[in-house]
């Protein structure tokens, strides 16, 4: 079965423009979350998804924002970009909303603002 | 908020040693821990979780149990390999949300 799948891989844009990142969940899976990583740090939840409604959501401005579609697949977009925005966009699957769930990740979006 | 603190790196091994990272959190109640691996230009992959106290996960060699007396999960591995090197992260879920990482504690192991 094939994993979580993020497209594109790698994204360069400049400071003021917009960008969506897509992600397609591990097959069965209805939960899907956002994490935002900085080079050298651990990653950041930004957003959760589940059956379609926003079930959680990180400390990060309203520039960040994503929705979850029927197929259960997902969207992050980011309006305004600043330089500090710069890093390894990060989805992750799991079964049912759940602690005793892992969440599985995809490879990522490298996301540099120049 | 709830955090979790994960030992600097970088640790530096010869293949055959034993390993540990220690990692304690500071959630109430009892979230569920995990453990991810991070190799080079990859995402995170998961290597072994607990979700109740007194939990032992395992994977590929690597052992963790889950203290709650001490907040602790470390990371323990009887003899690492060239190949055990990337980037390891502790991470804890108290309500199947978000989860909660470490900063990260890279490995890196010579042959």
């Amino acid at each position: 079965d094939a994993g979580v799948t993020q497209s594109p891989t790698h994204l360069i844009k400049t400071r003021g423009q917009q960008v969506t990142l897509r992600c397609s969940p591990i097959s069965g899976h209805k939960s899907v979350s956002w994490y935002q990583q900085v080079l050298g740090q651990g990653p950041q939840f930004i957003f959760q998804y589940y059956e379609k409604e926003e079930r959680g959501r990180g400390n990060f401005p309203d520039r960040f924002s994503a929705r979850q579609f029927p197929n259960y697949s997902s969207e992050l977009n980011v309006n305004a970009l600043l330089l500090g925005d710069s890093a390894l966009y990060l989805c992750a699957s799991s079964l049912v909303r759940n602690s005793n769930q892992p969440q599985h990740f995809g490879d990522g979006t490298r996301l540099s603002i120049l | 908020g709830d955090s979790v603190t994960q030992m600097e790196g970088p640790v530096t091994l010869s293949e055959e040693a034993f390993l540990t990272i220690n990692c304690t959190y500071t959630a109430t109640g009892y979230p569920s821990l995990f453990w991810y691996v991070q190799y080079p230009g990859e995402g995170l992959q998961l290597l072994l979780k607990a979700t109740k106290a007194d939990d032992k996960g395992s994977n590929k060699g690597f052992e963790a149990t889950y203290r709650k007396e001490t907040t602790s999960f470390h990371l323990e591995k009887g003899s690492v390999q060239v190949s055990d090197s990337a980037v390891y992260f502790c991470a804890e879920d108290q309500a199947g949300t978000a989860l909660i990482f470490g900063k990260g504690t890279t490995l890196s192991v010579s042959s």
